[in-house]
Order: C-alpha cells, then structure tokens, then sequence
C-alpha cells in the first residue's frame, strides 16, 4: 500500500532552467495538494487539484509556477526560468475527497545554483 | 487572516511527557491536525480532531481543543528518543494553514 510518491528526491537547477516535479498520489485519491516549505518554515499551500481540475490556487505565485493533474499520470509541478529564491521543499498530499486528512508525500528538494 | 501559531522549541526529559502548544485564528476551522516531520522527510499524519470535540486520545497521544480560546495541545506520554522531531499545528477550514512548528528535543 504505497504512500504519496514524489520524484525526484532532490533537483538541482542553474538559474533560468525549468524544474518539474512529479507527485503520484496515494492509490485511490483522487484530490492532490502542492505546498513549499522555506527552512526553518511551515509549509504553505499554493495549489489543490483533482483530477484534470484546479480547484484552488490561491498560493501559488502568478509567474512562472504551473500545476496540473492529468486523468492519467502523477501531478506535476512547474516551474520556469527558476531563480534562487525558489529553492526550497516542496511537497505533495493526497486525500481521497476534500474533507479528509491529507497524506504527505517525503518531498522534492530543489536547490537552484 | 488566518494564522497559527505555536513556540518554536521544546526540551524535555525522556520518560516526561511533552505538551506541544498551538493557537489559531479561525473559528471555522473544521479540523484540527497534528503532523510529524523528521529531518529530511515528508509530514507524518499523527492525529486529528474534529472542530466539535474537546479531546482525542490515540495510545501515548492525547489531543486537547479549547475552541473558546483557539487552543490546541498535543501531549506525548512517557517521551521517547525516536518522538524528536518538528511537530506541526494545523487547521482547515477550506485549505490547511500550517504553524512554523516546534521543536522537541529530548535530554537522557
């Protein structure tokens, strides 16, 4: 019974190149969550999807940081031309429907050179 | 806006019990969680409570809800070496808000 799986684990990026990170969510949820995490910081919220749906992306920034979640295939974050204030760790969560709790995936650490 | 907040460190000697304290902002809150995190890893979902609940108890864990205040602890009886970690306080209305989390360090 696999948990939320993130890939990759780490990402290295030079400033201006593109990063995606993936996020399969638990078996038989269908709602996925993306959340940043700076050091020393809490996670804050920047995008709820469901399948092919956004439903809530109140907390992702307007440029260059994109989300889907296609009816098949793992989630994807996105994220263009990045630059070093985006390094950081970004995790997913699952549930299987809004109101429930939501699974944490081990998170993609990206640091950006 | 919504916010919660909880103190940022926590020493304890093993064999004590922890009391990790949380306040939050929203009274629509219908959850209340409790996640684990250990370096390097993901959240771990340790408890919840719903908002109409005063307490929860899950084994060592036990989770106290003072809606009136915005309060919420969590306490961890007989504090073992593998309970240090960050613990994060959270509430959900339509999305999860998450506190900066606290520290637990434990002393032999």
């Amino acid at each position: 019974n696999a948990g939320v799986m993130q890939n990759p684990r780490h990402l290295v990026r030079r400033r201006g190149q593109e990063a995606r990170l993936r996020c399969s969510p638990m078996k038989g949820h269908s709602h996925v969550y993306w959340y940043r995490q700076l050091p020393e910081e809490g996670l804050k919220f920047m995008v709820y999807l469901q399948k092919e749906n956004i439903i809530d992306e109140s907390g992702m920034p307007k440029e260059r940081f994109s989300a889907e979640f296609p009816k098949e295939g793992p989630s994807i974050l996105r994220i263009q031309q990045v630059v070093r204030g985006d390094s950081a760790a970004y995790f997913c969560a699952s549930s299987p429907w809004g109101e429930q709790p939501q699974h944490f995936g081990d998170g993609t650490r990206l640091s950006i050179l | 806006g919504e916010d919660v907040e909880q103190s940022l460190f926590l020493s304890v000697r093993e064999g004590d019990s922890s009391v990790i304290n949380c306040t939050y902002t929203d009274s629509s809150s219908t959850y209340l969680y409790w996640y684990k995190q250990e370096p390097g890893a993901g959240l771990q979902l340790l408890t919840y409570i719903f908002s109409n609940m005063d307490m929860k108890q899950d084994q060592r864990l036990t989770v106290l809800l003072n809606k009136k205040d915005k309060h919420l602890s969590l306490r961890i009886a007989d504090t073992q070496t593998g309970d240090s970690a960050i613990y994060f306080c959270a509430e959900r209305d339509d999305k999860i808000i998450f506190g900066k989390g606290t520290r637990l360090h434990i002393l032999p």
